[in-house]
């Protein structure tokens, strides 16, 4: 069975202070991973697909990196604006449907 | 803008009534799904279709019914069967196999 775990489940930054989140995951085969971004009461944002190890992407204070095993969302100097629950999913090979989603990270910046 | 429109945003219901959540999407994508959010849990799936006129249970469809009869929408009936029906639910499309999930922005279902 696909499993997917996020840690921390909850992180408190200093505007400024870098930092990551991890996501851990197990299965048969990696089709990708995917990064999103949720605001309370809203649905989740898309931020990254990344396909294989050793696949780096970026956007503004956002890199997703990816290993065999795990893969990590680098924050460089937060800003208030980037606090949200930050979510990791995972595709198995062989699956042309199914998503496995960790509980998240909730990430809060302080001004 | 192309999107994913879920409605209502909030929706309350006695208990013992079945209620209907409405997802439309306008990005021409063939596959669409049913997430359900509760707190401390990740998004779990009810439903998804591939297609129109074909869809497929997921991990938690008890207590739940979907119709795909046009490719734009994904209507999903919470029956009364449904033991715990609280929660967010989250409607969401892609376009192949291997793309990201667009989602819409939830309906809020609260039975008392």
């Amino acid at each position: 069975e696909d499993q997917v775990t996020q840690s921390p489940e909850a992180l408190r930054l200093q505007e400024g202070e870098s930092s990551s989140l991890n996501c851990s995951y197990t299965v048969s085969g990696l089709r990708g991973l995917f990064w999103y971004r949720q605001d309370p009461g809203k649905g989740p944002e898309f931020l990254f697909t990344l396909y294989s190890a050793g696949e780096e992407k970026e956007k503004e204070r956002l890199k997703a990196t990816l290993t065999k095993k795990e893969s990590f969302l680098h924050i460089t100097a937060p800003k208030p604006e980037d606090s949200a629950t930050y979510l990791c999913a995972v595709q198995a090979t062989g699956s042309n449907y199914k998503l496995t989603f960790g509980k998240g990270t909730l990430l809060t910046v302080n001004p | 803008d192309g999107g994913i429109t879920q409605s209502p945003k909030y929706l309350f219901r006695k208990e013992g009534q079945n209620v209907t959540l409405s997802c439309e999407q306008n990005l021409n994508h063939d596959a669409m799904y049913w997430y359900r959010q509760d707190p401390g849990q990740g998004l779990r799936l009810i439903y998804y279709s591939q297609i129109v006129n074909d869809f497929q249970k997921g991990d938690i469809a008890e207590g739940y019914s979907v119709s795909r009869e046009k490719k734009e929408s994904f209507p999903l009936t919470v029956t009364s069967a449904q033991k715990n029906p609280t929660a967010f639910y989250l409607c969401a499309s892609r376009d192949r196999v291997d793309s990201p999930l667009h989602f819409g922005n939830g309906t809020r279902l609260t039975v008392t």
